[in-house]
C-alpha cells in the first residue's frame, strides 16, 4: 500500500506570492488533515477534510485555505505568502473508525513539504 | 481550551536506563491520547494510543485523568529509541483528523 504523498517536497516562493501544496491520501482513507510545523510554534493543526468537506479548521488566517477532491485527494493553498508562513507541512490521511467505540484511527503522516518564504 | 505539555525539550539518558517522557493535556471532555514518534530522517508515525492499551516497542502509556497525564515509559531504554517523541490528543468525539500536538521531546539514548 503506497504511503501518503505529498508534493512538491520543497518550494521557494516570494513574499506576497501564493502557494498550493498538494496531498494523496493512503487509497481508501477519506480523512486528510494539514498540519503546520514550525521550529517556534511545533505542529499547529490548519484542517481537516472528510467527503470533500472541511470538517474541522484550526486557528490560521483566511489565508491558508484547502479543498479535497472527490478521489479524496486535498489541496492546500496560501496566498499572499508571509516570511512567517516559512515552514514544513504536513498531511496525515485516515480512515475514520466506526462510531466513538473504536475512536479515531492512526493518522498516517506524509513526508512534509518544505516552504520557505523568501 | 486544548493543549498538551511536554515540558522536556530534550532528555538524556543512557542504554539499558529507564525512560519517562512527560505528557499533560487541558481538556474540556473525554480526550484520546496518543504518542507519535519521528525517527531521523523518517516520517512522523503513530507509536501508541492509550485506548489500545498496548505496549509497542517496549514502551507503554497510561492515561491518567485526575492528573491529566499521559506519560510514556520504558523500563530498559536502547539506542535505537533515540528520536522526536510528540504527545498528541483528540478531541474524543469519534472520526476526527484533529489532533493537537505537544511541542515534543528529543530522546537522547547514549551507549
Amino acid at each position: 500500500k503506497a504511503g501518503v504523498t505529498q508534493t512538491p517536497r520543497y518550494l521557494i516562493k516570494t513574499r506576497g506570492q501564493q502557494v498550493t501544496l498538494s496531498c494523496s491520501p493512503i487509497s481508501g482513507h477519506r480523512s486528510v488533515s494539514w498540519y503546520q510545523q514550525t521550529p517556534g510554534q511545533g505542529l499547529q493543526f490548519l484542517f481537516e477534510y472528510f467527503s470533500e468537506t472541511q470538517r474541522n479548521k484550526g486557528n490560521f488566517p483566511g489565508r491558508f485555505s484547502g479543498r479535497q477532491f472527490s478521489n479524496s485527494r486535498s489541496e492546500m493553498n496560501v496566498s499572499t505568502l508571509e516570511l512567517g508562513d516559512s515552514a514544513l507541512y504536513l498531511c496525515a490521511s485516515s480512515f475514520p473508525g466506526q462510531g466513538r467505540r473504536f475512536g479515531n484511527t492512526e493518522a498516517f503522516f506524509g513526508q512534509g513539504t518544505r516552504l520557505t518564504v523568501v | 481550551a486544548q493543549r498538551v505539555t511536554q515540558p522536556e525539550k530534550l532528555l538524556s539518558v543512557f542504554k539499558g536506563a529507564p525512560v519517562e517522557l512527560k505528557c499533560n493535556y487541558s481538556y474540556s471532555g473525554s480526550p484520546e491520547l496518543f504518542w507519535y514518534v519521528q525517527y531521523s530522517r523518517q516520517r512522523l508515525q503513530l507509536l501508541l494510543r492509550h485506548i489500545s492499551r498496548e505496549s509497542i516497542k517496549g514502551f507503554t502509556a497510561d492515561l491518567n485523568k485526575g492528573e491529566t497525564s499521559f506519560h510514556l515509559k520504558k523500563p530498559f531504554a536502547q539506542e535505537e529509541d533515540s528520536a522526536m517523541y510528540y504527545c498528541a490528543l483528540s478531541g474524543g468525539s469519534g472520526n476526527t483528523g484533529k489532533l493537537i500536538f505537544g511541542q515534543g521531546t528529543t530522546l537522547q539514548v547514549k551507549p
